[in-house]
């Protein structure tokens, strides 16, 4: 069972780079979502969506980019990596965004821009 | 005023002891709320759901008050194992997100 798998699990950027955080799972959930942790922040809800065609932005969305061409990806982009953006970053997914179903999350990526 | 307010800890306990968090959620909209638990470096896990006024899982109980929004997780009978962060989350009826508390941090001492 791999559930939601993301890649890589660590990463060191110099500020100013581009990358994408890789989010993948195989349980045919609608709903997908990417969450960063900050200390005492608790989850941060960043860009999230409910079947593939579909996203919107979350709480903090600015210096992301996302998209969900198909069920299974959700990858998460940063266009200009910046220091603020240093984070452990969590992808989620649950079955539909309206049931009352569990949250799955990936193992995250351990993010740091230098 | 924080979507979710939970005491950060951390709560030391002796194996076996009995433990409470408490958790305030300022969204009346809140239908269903859950208790995940997040090991050191780890990915969040769901614990517990509560629907209705509580509910009972073994040595968890998790007990909802919505006239006064809040929500606890009782353990009981405390394990080494139970060591973590204990994460509340309420979700408003038909909404997409997950609101995530900071996180009360358990530690249980041999």
């Amino acid at each position: 069972n791999a559930g939601v798998t993301q890649t890589p699990k660590f990463q060191v950027l110099k500020t100013g780079q581009s990358m994408t955080l890789q989010c993948a799972q195989d349980m045919n959930h609608e709903y997908m979502s990417w969450y960063r942790q900050d200390p005492g922040m608790g989850l941060r809800l960043i860009h999230y969506s409910v079947g593939a065609g579909i996203t919107d932005q979350g709480e903090v969305p600015n210096g992301y980019n996302v998209s969900r061409s198909t069920t299974e990806d959700f990858p998460l982009r940063l266009l200009l990596a910046a220091p603020s953006q240093t984070s452990v970053y969590f992808c989620a997914s649950s079955k539909t965004p309206t049931e009352n179903t569990e949250a799955f999350f990936g193992q995250g990526t351990r993010l740091t821009v230098v | 005023r924080k979507e979710v307010e939970q005491d950060p800890g951390p709560f030391n306990v002796p194996e076996g002891a009995t433990v409470a968090f408490n958790c305030t959620y300022s969204n009346s909209a809140s239908q269903s709320f859950f208790w995940y638990r997040q090991d050191c470096r780890k990915e969040p896990k769901l614990l517990m759901s509560v629907y209705s006024s509580g509910n009972e899982d073994g040595r968890f109980t998790a007990q909802l008050n919505r006239a006064s929004q809040y929500i606890s997780l009782l353990i009981r009978d405390s394990k080494l194992s139970d060591s973590a962060t204990y994460l509340c989350v309420p979700r408003e009826g038909g909404a997409n997100n997950l609101f995530f508390g900071t996180g009360t941090r358990l530690t249980v001492i041999p």
